[in-house]
């Protein structure tokens, strides 16, 4: 069974402050993909970022940037210089490639507040 | 491009009712995901269906359904509302590679809000 742990649920900072957004993930599965998704107020769930588990490289893209180990593995996601309308609900998911846990497990959500 | 569309957005049903929800996918998008969502159990996956057949299953009860239709869209119906029903209700299209399932990622809808009273 597949299985996603956000063990914070609600972080505060002030604007420009960096936050990292923890996640850890359980999977036999040998090829599995990890997201990260933005849920605002709208509901609407949005795509961040997307890392394949036979790719450890770890990338910056603008203000984000993330973090995969294997070997503990975690995927954590850092928002650097952060900003009111970054405030929002944060969720991990993990589906491996193919079959029945192909769908997306989400973990709880972590509540992200900006204040200015 | 246009997203993935959910109708309606907010739907109010009495206990006992019958209630069907509609997605449309991202153009080109085969397979279309239901997820439900509630502040107590969070996120969780409903069916998923591709090309007019559902391919996964999630642990809900029977009286949840679905189904897809040629042009990819699909609707997902509850029948026998109960209270505990109410949640968002999220759908998710994604493209699935011809040789096998292959996760490009999932696009999300705005979802339906559905109150049970």
């Amino acid at each position: 069974a597949q299985k996603v742990t956000q063990a914070q649920t609600e972080i505060s900072v002030v604007e420009k402050e960096d936050v990292t957004l923890d996640c850890v993930y359980e999977t036999r599965d040998t090829t599995y993909y990890l997201f990260w998704y933005k849920q605002p107020p709208s509901g609407e769930l949005v795509f961040l970022i997307r890392r394949n588990s036979f790719d450890e490289q770890n990338e910056i893209s603008g203000r984000y940037s993330w973090n995969f180990q294997k070997s503990t593995s975690s995927f954590n996601f850092t928002i650097t210089a952060s900003q009111v309308v970054d405030s929002a609900v944060y969720f991990c998911a993990l589906s491996a490639s193919t079959g029945a846990n192909s769908k997306l497990t989400f973990g709880k959500g972590i509540t992200l507040s900006v204040r200015p | 491009k246009a997203g993935v569309t959910q109708t309606p957005r907010y739907l109010i049903k009495t206990r006992g009712q019958q209630v069907t929800l509609s997605c449309s996918p991202i153009s080109g998008h085969r397979s279309v995901s239901w997820y439900q969502q509630t502040p107590g159990q969070g996120l969780q996956f409903l069916f998923e269906y591709f090309s007019e057949t559902q391919r996964n299953k999630g642990n809900f009860p029977g009286r949840f359904s679905g189904r897809q239709f040629s042009n990819s869209r699909s609707e997902m119906n509850v029948s026998t509302l109960e209270l505990g029903d109410s949640a968002l209700y999220l759908c998710a299209s994604r493209v699935i590679d011809r040789e096998g399932p292959y996760n490009y990622g999932y696009t999300f809808g705005s979802g339906t809000r559905l109150t049970v009273v």
